[in-house]
């Protein structure tokens, strides 16, 4: 079975500062990983996803995240916060034979402040 | 090109009543699911169903069931609606990619169920 934590219920950041957002994953199959972004009131909506290519990988809005193994991390990250950055972030992890089903960690609040 | 779509929006719901939340797709994807979103807990998987036919349970299926009625659409239905059911509903969809990975979830909009 495979399974998510973040680290951190909330963050809050100044605008221009640097977003970290943590994420551990357990797997016991080489995983596929996403970070997906929810704004109030709203469904979830992918921001990037790691599938086995590139460890670095690169999504919308100026985000990206890096797969390491050793770690068992995906830590989502963005060098400077924008006001519009605020919203709950899920990171969510799945593996092949699933059905596709993915595990969503309890979510990371994000705060951006003026 | 809709996406994923759900209905109603909201809805509250005496103890004890039953409804159905409509969910679609125009993806044309094999996979659908549908979750509960409370605070704090993220996102819990209540029912799946793989492909057209098939449905499994999730982590938290108890008080509801659902029907895959065809490729485009997967309804959850809560027959005896408890005040522990108050949640905000989610379906998505997925498929896999050329090589056999799936990709990520689309998801619909939301139902929010208020239980009294």
């Amino acid at each position: 079975a495979q399974s998510v934590t973040q680290l951190g219920s909330h963050v809050s950041v100044s605008e221009g500062a640097l977003v970290l957002l943590r994420c551990n994953y357990s797997s016991s199959v080489p995983p596929y990983l996403f970070w997906y972004v929810q704004y109030p009131n709203q469904g979830l909506q992918l921001l990037l996803k790691y599938t086995s290519a590139a460890t670095l990988v690169k999504g919308i809005n100026g985000f990206e995240a890096e797969f390491k193994k050793s770690e068992t991390s995906f830590h989502l990250t963005k060098p400077s916060a924008h006001m519009s950055d605020a919203a709950e972030y899920f990171c969510a992890v799945s593996i092949n034979t699933n059905a596709g089903k993915s595990t969503f960690g309890d979510g990371t609040t994000l705060t951006v402040k003026p | 090109n809709a996406g994923v779509t759900q209905t109603p929006k909201f809805q509250v719901l005496k103890t004890g009543q039953s409804m159905t939340l409509q969910c679609a797709q125009d993806m044309n994807h094999n996979s659908m699911y549908w979750y509960r979103q409370d605070p704090g807990m993220g996102l819990r998987l209540i029912y799946y169903s793989a492909s057209e036919g098939t449905t499994d349970k999730g982590e938290v299926p108890n008080g509801y069931n659902v029907s895959r009625l065809n490729k485009r659409e997967f309804s959850l239905r809560l027959e005896s609606a408890a005040p522990s059911q108050t949640s905000v509903y989610f379906c998505a969809s997925s498929d896999f990619l050329a090589g056999g990975s799936y990709n990520e979830q689309f998801f619909g909009p939301g139902t929010r169920l208020t239980v009294l």
